[in-house]
């Protein structure tokens, strides 16, 4: 069966660059959610979208912003990097009427050098 | 506010031993209560989850009751396998719409042959 597919898989990026990630959800899921899991820490929820609109805001820096397409992809754009970007990201997806489970894809390492 | 408090880690057991992981939460409404588990390298993946209070979730030998009562989740096996050692981490959700998750800090398992 097809899972959330994130990517890239791994991305390294110098301090104030830019980076994009990419989440393909689950098909036919309409709700993608992004999370962040700092080295040893629990994933902090940042952002999430449905039906290509946001629907809830957590902890996303400003220098952070995100969309999601027609298509229900969605894209994490982050600017202006810190060392402490550093961090898995996680995207996860759903369907907004389906009940409260979330797929989780295998996440992007950031690191910021 | 909402969160959940997840017992410490690292747990090491021998194989075949007893396991529990103890979440208690606080919440502003009715949560509902997961059990995520984070094997080496991958993202993470529902284990169990109960909606309302004195629900069992059970799966692959782990269960949890969700306790109003004493606001706890706790995760139990009875007897664990080396394929076991993995993160676990509780969470909890709102059963708002907003389906984003609040998640404990995890605890770390490894299990010994």
């Amino acid at each position: 069966a097809a899972g959330v597919i994130q990517s890239p898989r791994h991305l390294i990026k110098e301090k104030r660059e830019t980076a994009t990630l990419k989440c393909y959800p689950i098909p036919r899921h309409d709700t993608v959610y992004w999370y962040q899991q700092g080295p040893g820490q629990d994933p902090q929820f940042l952002i999430s979208f449905y039906e290509k609109m946001q629907s809830d805001k957590g902890s996303i820096p400003d220098r952070f912003s995100a969309q999601q397409f027609s298509d229900y992809h969605s894209e994490l754009n982050m600017s202006s990097l810190e060392l402490g970007d550093s961090a898995l990201y996680f995207c996860a997806s759903s369907l907004k009427l389906g009940g409260e489970k979330l797929f989780f894809g295998s996440g992007t390492q950031l690191s910021v050098l | 506010g909402n969160s959940v408090t997840q017992m410490e880690g690292p747990v090491t057991l021998s194989e075949e031993a007893f396991l529990t992981i103890n979440c208690t939460y606080t919440a502003t409404g009715y949560p509902s209560l997961f059990w995520y588990v984070q094997y080496p390298g991958e993202g993470l993946q529902l284990l169990l989850k109960a909606t309302k209070a004195d629900d069992k979730g059970s799966n692959k030998g782990f269960e949890a009751t969700y306790r109003k009562e004493t606001t706890s989740f706790h995760l139990e096996k009875g007897s664990v396998q080396v394929s076991d050692s993995a993160v676990y981490f509780c969470a909890l959700s709102l059963q708002t719409g907003a389906n984003n998750l609040f998640f404990g800090t995890g605890t770390r398992l490894t299990v010994i042959p």
